[in-house]
């Protein structure tokens, strides 16, 4: 079964610099999709960006970027510039790829908190 | 607001009792899932439909919870005979056919307490 490790239960990070979220996961699988979703408080979660295994550049999205690291089963999401909309929980998230990628499998979060 | 819509927002009840929870996902959605997610713990996946036909339930989805989706619009996640462990946000999620992998449109969830 794949599992997916959140080793941070809660970081903090001043407004305006760089934060980075950590996340290892275990499949056996060789494709297969990584994700990191936000969850503001009291508001639906959403996507924040997506990679490909088969994919070596890692993905990036604005100030949102993934650190892929395929034979370490790593994929750490950094924070650029942050926010104060970005204080939020982050969860990082699996699925397979073909027809059940829909059946994501999450982590179990991390607080991040922004200080102004 | 034209997103995924969940009703009650909140629910309390007391255990054995019966609870239904509904979800109207965006309007050209064919895909609707329900998660559920315990306090500290990530999303779960508890089953999935496309359009009326319920394709995939989890084992976490015991024979005290059933999920409908007539017609292929709204759909309704009841649970019978409330336990406290069943106290969790229940999450619903949709997307389109064709729609990018792994990216589900959540509703804000209902978040059950049972007493």
């Amino acid at each position: 079964a794949q599992t997916v490790t959140q080793s941070q239960p809660e970081m903090s990070v001043q407004e305006a610099e760089t934060v980075t979220l950590s996340c290892t996961y275990d499949t056996s699988e060789s494709d297969y999709y990584l994700f990191w979703y936000k969850q503001p408080p009291s508001r639906q979660m959403i996507l924040v960006i997506r990679q490909e295994a088969y994919k070596q550049q890692n993905a990036t999205e604005n100030r949102f970027s993934v650190n892929f690291q395929k034979a370490a089963k790593s994929f750490s999401l950094k924070i650029s510039d942050s926010q104060l909309g970005d204080a939020a929980m982050y969860f990082c998230a699996y699925s397979k790829s073909g027809g059940s990628n829909y059946k994501l499998t999450f982590g179990k979060g991390t607080l991040l908190t922004v200080n102004p | 607001d034209t997103g995924v819509s969940q009703n009650p927002r909140h629910k309390i009840t007391k255990r054995g009792q019966n609870v239904t929870f509904r979800c109207d996902p965006i309007s050209e959605h064919n895909r609707l899932y329900w998660y559920r997610q315990t306090l500290g713990q990530g999303p779960e996946f508890l089953t999935y439909f496309q359009n009326e036909a319920q394709l995939e339930k989890s084992r976490l989805l015991s024979d005290r919870f059933s999920a409908e989706r007539p017609k292929g619009s709204f759909s309704t996640l009841e649970i019978q005979r409330t336990e406290q462990g069943d106290s969790a946000m229940y999450l619903c999620a949709s997307r389109p056919a064709g729609g990018s992998a792994g990216e589900l449109f959540f509703g804000e969830g209902s978040r059950l307490t049972v007493l």
